[in-house]
Formats: structure tokens, C-alpha cells, sequence
């Protein structure tokens, strides 16, 4: 089945700093993913849109200069936070589409997430 | 994109059914209704997908009616481990299109 991992999997950083966080589909290649963040008790919030060998699109209310998004590769997608500050503590999520007509559904596979956490 | 408006907990025994509605007034010709399930840190998984009448996996069942104006997944005889959030989720099934996610239904499984 397939597979996208993320790594690492939780980091504490001291603010100021910049932690970046990797996104690959480990048995297919994605066309696009998408990068979610998610704080405690609320819902996946789509942060951006990232097509391979592209910039980003990001939604609205996304600092692009903050989150900064590199497709780079048919299998892996970073996310660099840039400057971290503790309000930016949260739980990043991505997930990787593989732009196949799947029989039933936009199939799309999500990562375990990255825990962020800034001191 | 179609609101989708789910509640927002369900308390449930571990061998009962679970039915979870969702609604979804505005759902659009070419919308297909999916769920996903997510457990605490981490990523969502794909349960089932639907564009009407009934759709049946091995994990779940998804009835539309015919004004596809809302679903119901129903989960059968649930144990402690689908304890979780479930979220409803309706859009087109382009590849390459974005999940937008609602608040979800937290079901509690209790012993």
C-alpha cells in the first residue's frame, strides 16, 4: 500500500530558530501534496498546495515567507518554519496525492505527522 | 465547497452500531462524500467513499439518500480502538484537489 512518512516525527526548538520537516512517499510518486496544521482539539487546516517542481500555493492567512514549502523531488516535500515562535507550536501534517485516477476517491495517503514544539 | 455539519461527540459501547450523520445541504452535481478517520497524533486515514445509495467495505457502510443532502457512515459493532475523530468531507474527485476538513465527530467507545 502506499506509504508517506514524515520525519522527525516531534522536535522542540528554541525560538528564533528555523526546523524544517520532511515529507516523502516512500512506493509512489506524488504529483502534489499538502501540507496541514492541526492544534489540539481542532481540525486539519490546509496550509498549502505543493506541485512538484513549482512554487507553492498557499491559503489564505499563510505566511509563505514563514512556511517555507520546497517540492523538489517526485517523493519528497519540505517544510522549513522559519523563525519559530511558540504560537507556531503545533502538529504539521502532510499528505501526498498521486494524480492516478483512483477507482473510488482523490487518492490521497497522510503522514503520521510532526509534532512541533517551540520552547 | 459543500459545508459539511457533523456533531460534535458520540458516546458509544463497545458491539453497539455507530451511525454518524453528516450534512451537507449544498452538495454540488459532481461532490463525492468521503470519511476519514484520525486517531490522536496521527494522520488521517481513509475509511469510505460515496456519490449515492449505499456503499459497503469491509470497515464501514455509507448510506446517501437520493437528495444526497446528507450521509450517514455506519460503523458495526465498534471496539475500544475506533475510539477517534471521524470527519466528513465532500468535494469533486479530481486528483490533485485539496481536503478540506469540518470539526469532525469524536466517538467515545466505552466498555
Amino acid at each position: 500500500g502506499a506509504v508517506v512518512s514524515q520525519h522527525p516525527s516531534w522536535v522542540i526548538c528554541k525560538s528564533g530558530t528555523s526546523v524544517k520537516i520532511e515529507c516523502r512517499s516512500l512506493d509512489f510518486q506524488a504529483t502534489t501534496m499538502f501540507w496541514y496544521r492541526q492544534f489540539p482539539k481542532q481540525s486539519l487546516m490546509l496550509m498549502a498546495t505543493s506541485n512538484e517542481g513549482s512554487k507553492a500555493t498557499y491559503e489564505q492567512g499563510v505566511e509563505k515567507d514563514k512556511f517555507l514549502i520546497n517540492h523538489a523531488s517526485l517523493t519528497l516535500s519540505t517544510l522549513t518554519v522559519t523563525s519559530a515562535h511558540p504560537e507556531d507550536s503545533s502538529f504539521y501534517i502532510c499528505s501526498a496525492n498521486s494524480g492516478r485516477a483512483a477507482i473510488n476517491y482523490n487518492e490521497q495517503f497522510f503522514g503520521p505527522g510532526t509534532r512541533l514544539t517551540v520552547l | 465547497l459543500a459545508k459539511t455539519t457533523q456533531p460534535i461527540s458520540m458516546d458509544s459501547y463497545e458491539g453497539q452500531e455507530v451511525n454518524i450523520t453528516c450534512s451537507h445541504n449544498n452538495i454540488a452535481t459532481n461532490d463525492y462524500i468521503t470519511w476519514y478517520q484520525q486517531f490522536p497524533s496521527q494522520g488521517p486515514r481513509f475509511i469510505i467513499q460515496g456519490y449515492k445509495t449505499k456503499v459497503t467495505n469491509e470497515v464501514a457502510s455509507l448510506f446517501i439518500p437520493a437528495d444526497r443532502k446528507s450521509s450517514t457512515l455506519s460503523l458495526p459493532r465498534v471496539s475500544l480502538s475506533d475510539t477517534a475523530v471521524y470527519y466528513c468531507l465532500v468535494g469533486d474527485n479530481q486528483a490533485g484537489t485539496a481536503l478540506i476538513f469540518g470539526k469532525g465527530t469524536t466517538l467515545s467507545v466505552s466498555s
